[in-house]
């Protein structure tokens, strides 16, 4: 069975540190991973996508890894802000003949002031 | 431009009622994906159409149905409303079928069935 699995399930930090979220999925045939922000009551927003055969992806303070032989991806975020608070989501897609992903249930991310 | 549009927002409904959903994809993207979201848990695929056709389908009993038209927009049919219906109801559009595309999503409908 394909699982994707992020623990902790929230996290709480104070602002200016740098964290890294964890995420694992269970097939490691994967086409790619993203990564999607959601706020509370909204809809998602990719962050960041990763090839099967790319080890890294970079969009200014957020930094996401993929090693697929030890089936896990990280989401590192840098310096983090109170606006950086809501739930990441990891995604995964195992195949290129469509859009379906199949998601973690997220983690809930505070950054406090 | 206009992103991805859902609507209705919110909506209540009762237990055996049907309920329609609507979607209007981003101009010139032609996929459109459902997405079912229960407080707490990660969106669960539904469906996925691209040029009217269905592309992709997930573990959703037959109470669930969609189409596409041809201006690319969709409907999400869902009858025979259960309790375990209410969750927020996502759409993602992207430029072609492939899993390669990054999706946008709208902002979601939110179903409580009561």
């Amino acid at each position: 069975k394909q699982e994707v699995t992020q623990i902790p399930a929230a996290l709480s930090v104070p602002e200016g540190e740098n964290l890294v979220l964890n995420c694992s999925f269970t097939d490691s045939a994967i086409y790619n991973l993203q990564w999607f922000r959601q706020d509370p009551g909204k809809g998602l927003t990719s962050l960041l996508l990763i090839q099967s055969s790319q080890r890294e992806q970079t969009s200014g303070r957020l930094n996401a890894s993929l090693d697929k032989s030890s089936g896990r991806s990280t989401l590192y975020i840098a310096a983090s802000q109170p606006g950086d608070s809501a739930t990441y989501l990891c995604a995964v897609s195992y195949t290129g003949a469509n859009s379906k992903l199949t998601f973690g249930k997220g983690i809930t991310l505070s950054v406090r002031p | 431009d206009a992103g991805v549009t859902q609507s209705p927002t919110h909506l209540i409904k009762t237990r055996g009622q049907h309920v329609t959903l609507r979607c209007s994809p981003i101009s010139g993207h032609k996929s459109v994906s459902w997405y079912q979201q229960v407080l707490g848990q990660g969106p669960q695929f539904i469906f996925q159409y691209y040029e009217k056709e269905e592309r992709g389908r997930g573990n959703f009993p037959d109470r669930f149905s969609a189409r596409q038209f041809p201006n690319y927009s969709s409907e999400l049919n869902v009858n025979a409303l259960l309790l375990g219906d209410s969750a927020l109801y996502l759409c993602a559009s992207s430029f072609s079928r492939s899993g390669a595309n990054v999706l946008t999503f709208g902002a979601g409908s939110r179903l409580t069935v009561l």
